[in-house]
């Protein structure tokens, strides 16, 4: 696609109950990155995935928090038994992941538990 | 991730008046990156920088990439209503295998008061 696409744009969730979000970056890039951003809050990083290593899950705040990418292609970020506190914007970003990139990022998904 | 040093946190100016911002690290970078995010929105790039010394604009924007690599100055002149938003900074680092992970800055908050 044109851009780095997520869905779905808003959800809202009961407390107690599992979330999935979709990522699907810029084709070709190999880079991906999950951010999670609390309202009026700069950006905390998740998780990174850069092609087929293992992925960086230094930012994963819980392990209730998961994310999966298929080879270059979507990823997935799942939050289990969510909490109140997991109310948030996540924002994904994709880039070609060498020395000279840029990063493109999605619209976001906002995320809000009841 | 490791984070960079971003100030000022949030500013208020006045319509017309100068901005300036930066952000600094203790490692070297061979890239900076700034972001800006209008509420609702992701991240979207504003100005690259790939050079020591180098000083690019965009418009009423001028970013400099500081010569001894570790940090950059970004100043909005003449600023407007419409320049509200959160502005990051980010920059990739090495993180092996010929790869590049990129690290954000945590963001200046700026009002502007018509």
């Amino acid at each position: 696609g044109a851009g780095v696409s997520q869905s779905p744009s808003n959800k809202v969730t009961e407390k107690g109950k599992d979330v999935e979000l979709r990522c699907d970056p810029i084709s070709g890039h190999t880079a991906l990155y999950w951010y999670r951003q609390r309202l009026g809050q700069g950006l905390e990083f998740l998780i990174y995935f850069q092609g087929n290593s293992a992925p960086d899950k230094s930012g994963l705040p819980s392990d209730r928090f998961s994310a999966e990418r298929t080879g270059e292609s979507v990823s997935t970020l799942t939050i289990q038994r969510t909490q109140q506190e997991d109310s948030a914007v996540y924002l994904c970003a994709s880039t070609w992941g060498r020395a000279n990139t840029e990063a493109f990022f999605g619209q976001g998904t906002r995320l809000t538990v009841v | 991730g490791q984070q960079l040093n971003q100030s000022p946190q949030s500013m208020f100016i006045q319509e017309g008046e100068d901005v300036s911002m930066n952000c600094t690290s203790s490692s070297i970078f061979n890239t900076w990156l700034w972001y800006k995010q209008e509420p609702g929105e992701g991240p979207v790039l504003l100005i690259a920088l790939y050079k020591a010394g180098e000083l690019t604009s965009n418009g009423r924007l001028t970013a400099q990439f500081g010569i001894t690599r570790k940090d950059s100055f970004l100043n909005i002149s003449a600023s407007i209503p419409s320049d509200v938003g959160i502005y990051f900074c980010a920059g990739p680092k090495d993180s092996g295998a010929g790869s590049y992970q990129l690290t954000f800055g945590k963001g200046t908050k700026l009002s502007v008061i018509p």
